[in-house]
């Protein structure tokens, strides 16, 4: 499975935007990039998903370069309920063996905001 | 319910005991997922459902490990005479469906989990 690269921690400012980066340089054309948040003593949360072109959602925007070598995910503005690790996650389209359904999961980026 | 539901919330358990530990998932969604989570480490997978067929088991770290989904809704994972390294969050996951991950239905459904400190 291909893995994923993210800075261990970051640090923002309230209200201020935040741009979480993520590399996957042996990224497969069938897999997805995904993105999970999991604020403290909670279990991970979605946030968004994507494969070739940018997307946008509530919660966040996600922009994918040209090669789809690497994401960022962009928080327009901060806010303290932001605080949480992010976990960029490749996921295959294709079916395998069991119908493998398994995510890869790294240490994910924790992300401190400051009031 | 409104999201997924684990209990119990936190289990300490003697080093040798028996433990099961419960999801309710969000209701109709077919997808079911277990994972381990130890202290500062991203989730690690163990096991899938897909209603009650259990279609991928590869992540379970011994035969210790057991999971069940009798009637493709609630979900057990038990573990049998428990050891300090087992010690970890166990996550439980839903989604709506069984396609690709591109869709809407792919979306995963987390709960909070459960706490297990074996002593």
């Amino acid at each position: 499975d291909a893995k994923t690269t993210q800075p261990n921690s970051m640090e923002s400012n309230e209200e201020e935007p935040v741009h979480l980066p993520c590399n996957h340089s042996t990224i497969s054309g069938t897999d997805y990039i995904h993105w999970y948040r999991q604020l403290p003593s909670q279990g991970p949360e979605y946030v968004i998903h994507g494969l070739t072109s940018n997307v946008n959602n509530r919660m966040a925007s996600l922009a994918i370069a040209e090669d789809r070598k690497s994401s960022t995910l962009i928080l327009h503005r901060a806010t303290l309920r932001d605080a949480a690790v992010y976990y960029c996650i490749l996921y295959s389209s294709l079916p395998r063996a069991g119908n493998n359904r398994k995510l890869i999961w790294g240490l994910g980026t924790s992300l401190a905001v400051n009031p | 319910g409104a999201g997924v539901s684990q209990s119990p919330r936190y289990k300490v358990a003697k080093r040798g005991q028996d433990v099961a530990l419960r999801c309710d998932p969000i209701s109709g969604h077919v997808s079911l997922f277990w994972y381990q989570q130890a202290l500062g480490q991203g989730p690690e997978f163990l096991t899938y459902f897909q209603n009650e067929a259990q279609l991928d088991k590869s992540g379970l770290p011994s035969d210790r490990f057991f999971a069940e989904r009798p009637e493709g809704s609630v979900s057990t994972l038990k573990i049998q005479r428990t050891q300090q390294e087992d010690s970890a969050v166990y996550l439980c996951a839903s989604s709506l469906g069984n396609r690709g991950p591109g869709g809407p239905y792919e979306k995963l459904f987390f709960g909070s989990g459960t706490q297990l400190s074996v002593l």
